[in-house]
């Protein structure tokens, strides 16, 4: 399995608090990934990363920020979680070129009460 | 936006049978790409094709790449108990750095 760590790996929160789930990679690869996977749904980009500092939009990122200091790291934060955000995210990450397979963490469920 | 289903979204077959699961596109794909996802677990790649027409084997598993590079499918031959999972097509649209996945179809096999 790629070097893919996903924190924290489950997690309860209050509806209204904000909430980051870390990514951290120790392959080098340029391009990270945050998904949402939902009954019916399959797998939803939220945002990606094409670089340090380079971010852009997924076709879910209402309610969802990100930030990338560094190649490693990758942040996912809820601003202000609401039950709709009851999710299992992923991250994941892909080598230099657009095109290449996409390997994924371990997940975290994240719940919203 | 790309939209990309796949059908049906579960199948449940006794051990032995044959599986098939189709993916469409509503855009030509630059490449697709199939995950296996075992329960409780995240996707794993399985396989990339890129040319139009393509036809890739792995073991019990066929897949295909259509001519207009818009479907895809993978057969699975007499299925077995470790074939269970949701089973995802993925694809590219030209130079887009954001792999957009299908729906997902779910395998159930049992004895």
């Amino acid at each position: 399995d790629a070097g893919i760590t996903q924190s924290p790996r489950h997690k309860v929160t209050e509806t209204g608090t904000p909430v980051t789930l870390r990514c951290h990679q120790t392959e080098n690869h340029r391009y990270m990934y945050w998904y949402r996977q939902d009954p019916g749904h399959g797998l939803r980009l939220i945002h990606y990363s094409y670089g340090v500092k380079d971010t852009d939009k997924g076709e879910v990122s209402d309610g969802y920020s990100v930030s990338r200091s560094k190649t490693e790291d990758f942040l996912l934060t809820l601003e202000s979680a609401t039950s709709s955000q009851t999710s299992v995210y992923f991250c994941a990450i892909s080598g230099n070129l657009p095109g290449n397979t996409i390997y994924f963490g371990e997940g975290s469920w994240l719940t919203v009460v | 936006g790309q939209q990309v289903m796949q059908i049906p979204q579960y199948q449940h077959v006794q051990e032995g049978e044959d599986f098939t699961t189709y993916c469409n596109s509503s855009t030509t794909l630059s490449n697709i790409q199939w995950y296996k996802q075992r329960p409780g677990g995240h996707p794993v790649f399985l396989i990339q094709l890129v040319k139009s027409g393509e036809v890739k084997k792995q073991k019990r598993l066929t897949f295909q790449f259509g001519e207009a590079k818009k479907n895809s499918s993978l057969h699975i031959t007499a299925t077995q108990t470790t074939d269970v999972g949701t089973y995802f097509c993925a694809g590219y649209t030209g130079t887009a750095s954001k792999l957009t996945f299908g729906t997902g179809t779910r395998l159930q096999v049992t004895l």
